[in-house]
């Protein structure tokens, strides 16, 4: 267990539907990023958070948003679902802030497949 | 700007070395080094923070030359459990203050045969 939870582990819904995809930081860390990664990609950007507010974003569809709750926790919601938003969706946690810079920790992913 | 990583795939035998490449085209704050294996999530491996920093990691090093915007890691001796994706991550930092944000490279298919 890397610390960093997310829910649910797999997905599956129809085209034109909306899901929320949920992730809970390692405890003490702040920065929680959310990347994309399909079939035999990398890892895309798609948003930061820190301590509740944005810090950053990549190139996320303006179907896609995400927010960062008072407890840390965060959600990315997908709506008007496509055939290809189906990816593998990754939520990590870093204690990153300032000056200081540290390594991410992942959680486990969220498989979601769009038919 | 994504970093370009060189080579793509790595085929090994245990025991041989092994030479991952990052390269930017932006000026750098850090470079991560994260693996991934198939069907899990990446796991951090190591941080460089400053030019000509080398970190390692039992038999797993890496260097940072910040002037050419290159970091390069080192396996040594490897192992079947080193195979796996390798993903450099960069951050660009513009003005005092970063919150972390990593771009990754397209990542580096690393196979050790017995």
């Amino acid at each position: 267990d890397s610390g960093v939870t997310q829910t649910p582990k797999h997905l599956i819904t129809a085209t034109g539907q909306r899901v929320t995809l949920r992730c809970s930081p390692r405890s003490g860390d702040l920065s929680v990023y959310w990347y994309q990664q399909s079939l035999d990609q990398g890892l895309q950007f798609l948003i930061q958070y820190y301590n509740g507010e944005e810090r950053a974003k990549g190139n996320i569809l303006e179907r896609f948003s995400a927010q960062q709750f008072p407890d840390l926790h965060s959600e990315l919601n997908l709506s008007s679902l496509e055939l290809g938003d189906s990816a593998l969706y990754f939520c990590a946690s870093s204690r990153t802030g300032g000056r200081k810079n540290y390594g991410y920790t992942f959680g486990s992913g969220t498989r979601l497949t769009v038919v | 700007q994504q970093p370009v990583q060189s080579p793509q795939a790595v085929i090994l035998r245990e025991g041989e070395d092994a030479v991952i490449n990052c390269s930017s085209s932006k000026a750098l704050y850090s470079v991560h080094w994260y693996r991934q294996k198939h069907g899990e999530a990446p796991v951090f491996l190591m941080i460089l923070l400053k030019g000509g920093e080398q970190k390692g990691h039992d038999k797993i090093s890496a260097s940072f030359n910040e002037k050419k915007q290159q970091s390069s890691l080192y396996l040594t001796a490897s192992q079947l459990s080193y195979s796996g994706t390798y993903f450099c991550g960069t951050e660009i930092r513009a003005g005092g203050t970063s919150y972390g944000k990593l771009t990754f490279g397209q990542g580096t298919i690393l196979t050790v045969h017995p």
